[in-house]
C-alpha cells in the first residue's frame, strides 16, 4: 500500500526558516518523481516543487532561492527545506507522487498525503 | 507559463443532478489535463488523467473531455459524497498550473 506522511509544519516567524518531511512507503523515491504542493487558506492548490527520480529539483518561482527539496533514499524521505519564510507561504503542505508522462516530465499527482500545516506570522 | 482558467467558479446543484465544469488552458496543451476532487482536510484525489482517462477505482459518474486549450469535467446524478472543490491540472510545461478551483455546493 502507498501512503506518504508529512511532518514538520508549526508555527514561524517571517524570515524564519522551517524542514518539512515526507515519508514514502509503498515506491521507492529514488525511482519515482514526487512532488510538493501546497494549498493557502481559503486559495487553489500551488505546485511548488518537484525533486526527478534522479535527484534533479525545480522549483516554483514564488519559492525559487528560498526553498530547497531532496532526499534520502535510504530513508525514502523527500524534504521541502523553507527558509526566508513569508507571511504568504502559509498554507496545508502536501507532498505528492507524479506519473512520469511520455516526454518524461511529471504528469499525474496520483498519491498524496493528507498535509502538514505552515503557518508564518509574528 | 500556462494559465488555466476554470468555469464556473462556484456551481450551486442539488442531488441527483448532472453537472459539468470547464476548464481553458492558455495555450494548446494537448491531452496533457488532469482532473482532481479536494475536500476540506483531506488530501485531493486524481479523478481524471490525460483529459478522459477515468483514474482506477474513480466512479465512472465521472467523465472528461476535450483537447487543446478546452476541457470539460461532467458528474452525473450527484450524490452528497460529490459535493466538494474540483480542479484542473495541465502537465504540458512547467511550471505544473491548476485551475483556481470550482467549488460544487448544494443548493
Amino acid at each position: 500500500e502507498v501512503q506518504l506522511v508529512e511532518t514538520g509544519g508549526g508555527l514561524v516567524q517571517p524570515g524564519g526558516s522551517l524542514g518539512l518531511s515526507c515519508a514514502v512507503s509503498g515506491f521507492k523515491v529514488s525511482n519515482n518523481y514526487v512532488a510538493w504542493v501546497r494549498q493557502a487558506p481559503g486559495k487553489g492548490l500551488e505546485w511548488v516543487s518537484l525533486i526527478y527520480s534522479g535527484g534533479n529539483t525545480v522549483y516554483a518561482e514564488s519559492v525559487k532561492g528560498r526553498f530547497t527539496t531532496s532526499r534520502h533514499t535510504s530513508r525514502n524521505e523527500v524534504y521541502l527545506q523553507m527558509d526566508s519564510l513569508r507571511t504568504d507561504d502559509t498554507a496545508v503542505y502536501f507532498c505528492a507522487r507524479a506519473r512520469v508522462g511520455a516526454r518524461l516530465q511529471a504528469s499525474q499527482l496520483d498519491y498524496w498525503g493528507q498535509g502538514t500545516v505552515v503557518t508564518v506570522s509574528s | 507559463d500556462i494559465q488555466m482558467t476554470q468555469s464556473p467558479s462556484s456551481l450551486p446543484a442539488s442531488v441527483g443532478d448532472t453537472v459539468t465544469i470547464t476548464c481553458q488552458a492558455s495555450q494548446d496543451i494537448k491531452n496533457y489535463l488532469n482532473w482532481y476532487q479536494k475536500k476540506p482536510g483531506k488530501a485531493p484525489r486524481l479523478l481524471v488523467y490525460d483529459a478522459s482517462n477515468l483514474e482506477t477505482g474513480v466512479s465512472s459518474k465521472f467523465s472528461g473531455s476535450g483537447s487543446g486549450t478546452d476541457f470539460t469535467l461532467t458528474i452525473t446524478s450527484l450524490q452528497p459524497e460529490d459535493f466538494a472543490t474540483y480542479y484542473c491540472q495541465q502537465y504540458d510545461n512547467l511550471p505544473i498550473t491548476f485551475g483556481q478551483g470550482t467549488r460544487l455546493e448544494i443548493k
